[in-house]
């Protein structure tokens, strides 16, 4: 069981918008920390799409952001692309366990 | 660029032990925390500890305390990671990523080496 909670599946048609939750607690995201995202395509490593809550790295299109509040963060995919079905981590720092933490995942289909 | 490139994939016995490699290029070696993850089949990112190039320091998740070690060699910009006592719960995709702090996200990460484990 993850110390962050993603939902285990989402879809949308292309073109549409989805978001995934990430839930945390007062050890994690409520401690401050930053949320950080990761794509990862079937049979690839994971991917840096968002850090620190809401940045982009250079080369992640505009479609992709990310947010925070309180014990929850969020990842926002506007323009579904269907080369965006992937699966989707969150990831904290957790201050009870002292390391980083992820959540267990989320597939994105895109219909 | 920076790259971080694992050695090769292991079949390995229950009760033998494993060492991944993971060698960084492209950046300052000593300046970054390397991490180690690991995701089985089917399942999401677990971490499993850091070490830190300079100092050789490191930390593990209390899940892998005692059976992980984690080393590194700066004359060739390496780190390793040795999980000893396998069992088939530890067969997955080992990964190596880095990050400048450790409370950080994972800037970059290895192609994966998929251990195995099986009588």
């Amino acid at each position: 069981q993850s110390v962050l909670t993603q939902p285990p599946s989402v879809s949308g048609a292309p073109g549409q918008r989805v978001t995934i939750s990430c839930t945390g607690s007062s050890s994690n995201i409520g401690a401050n920390f930053d949320v950080h995202w990761y794509q990862q395509l079937p049979g690839s490593a994971p991917k840096l799409l968002i850090y620190g809550s809401n940045n982009r790295p250079s080369g992640v299109p505009d479609r992709f952001s990310g947010s925070k509040s309180g014990t929850s963060g969020s990842l926002a995919i506007t323009g579904l692309q269907a080369e965006d079905e992937a699966d989707y981590y969150c990831q904290s720092f957790d201050t009870s366990l002292n390391g980083p933490i992820f959540g267990g995942g989320t597939k994105l289909t895109v219909l | 660029q920076v790259q971080l490139v694992q050695s090769g994939a292991e079949m390995k016995k229950p009760g033998a032990s494993v060492k991944v490699s993971c060698k960084a290029s492209g950046y300052t070696f000593t300046a970054y925390y390397i991490h180690w993850v690991r995701q089985a089949p089917g399942q999401g990112l677990e971490w499993m500890g850091w070490t830190h190039p300079s100092s050789g320091g490191t930390n593990s998740a209390h899940k892998f305390q005692g059976r992980v070690t984690m080393t590194r060699d700066t004359s060739v910009s390496t780190v390793y990671m040795d999980l000893e006592r396998l069992t088939s719960d530890d067969a997955a995709m080992y990964y190596c990523a880095f990050s400048l702090a450790t409370s950080n996200w994972f800037d970059s990460w290895g192609q994966g080496t998929l251990v195995a484990v099986s009588s």
